[in-house]
């Protein structure tokens, strides 16, 4: 079993519609919990974080921790075309930072 | 502006030859991180650093090695390149504790 678990997709949704990504992740020594974005061709970029249970909220994006059921989520409000992009969940447990496989967004104008 | 560099930007070797990938960050972070990424893997971590002298191996680790004679780099070395490390190759890094990691641009390696 991977350390940490996303839906590789491709997942698509309709502009201004909501994005829902989810993540489950295997070490419950795990603390911070992160959602990289990727553009094809281009390194990783740094989304939210996330540390307590419940959501955490910045701009159109929410992050959601439940450390019992050991899932993460992130929700993108009004989605756009620029939010096409391959989004990756990440687990930080003893300083060790371990990514899940990724999600492909797309968004249809 | 601090930042976190690698090099080359992109290599074509030979199988059994050795090739290093250099990374090079200016934030005087701790921690530092090596990933390939491969289509349908995500990110997969190779080799990690705390500090100085300190290197632990990642789930991916065979056929590679770090070391960390300084706070701001940490190599790559493939010992004999093979074709399955055919890849983009990306460095990491960040402060100690519970913080973010800024990756380097990538460095796209192809064996022949």
């Amino acid at each position: 079993q991977k350390e940490v678990e996303q839906n590789s997709g491709p997942l698509s949704v309709p502009e201004g519609a909501i994005a829902s990504l989810n993540c489950t992740y295997s070490d419950r020594g795990s603390q911070s919990f992160f959602w990289y974005r990727q553009y094809s061709g281009k390194s990783p970029e740094l989304i939210m974080f996330i540390y307590s249970n419940g959501d955490k909220e910045d701009g159109r994006f929410t992050a959601q921790l439940n450390k019992a059921s050991q899932y993460v989520s992130l929700l993108i409000r009004d989605s756009q075309p620029s939010d096409s992009a391959t989004y990756l969940c990440a687990s930080q447990g003893a300083q060790k930072l371990v990514f899940g496989q990724g999600t492909r967004l797309t968004i249809n104008p | 502006d601090a930042e976190i560099t690698q090099s080359p930007r992109h290599k074509i070797t030979e199988t059994g030859r050795q090739v290093t990938l250099a990374c090079h960050q200016t934030w005087n972070h701790n921690n530092m991180f090596w990933y390939r990424q491969d289509l349908g893997h995500g990110l997969r971590l190779i080799h990690y650093s705390y500090g100085v002298q300190d290197t632990n191996k990642g789930e991916v680790s065979d056929g590679y090695s770090v070391s960390r004679s300084n706070t701001e780099d940490l190599p790559l070395t493939l010992e004999s390149a093979a074709s399955s490390q055919t890849s983009v190759y990306f460095c990491a890094s960040s402060t100690g504790g519970w913080t973010e990691a800024f990756f380097g641009q990538g460095t796209r390696l192809t064996v022949v």
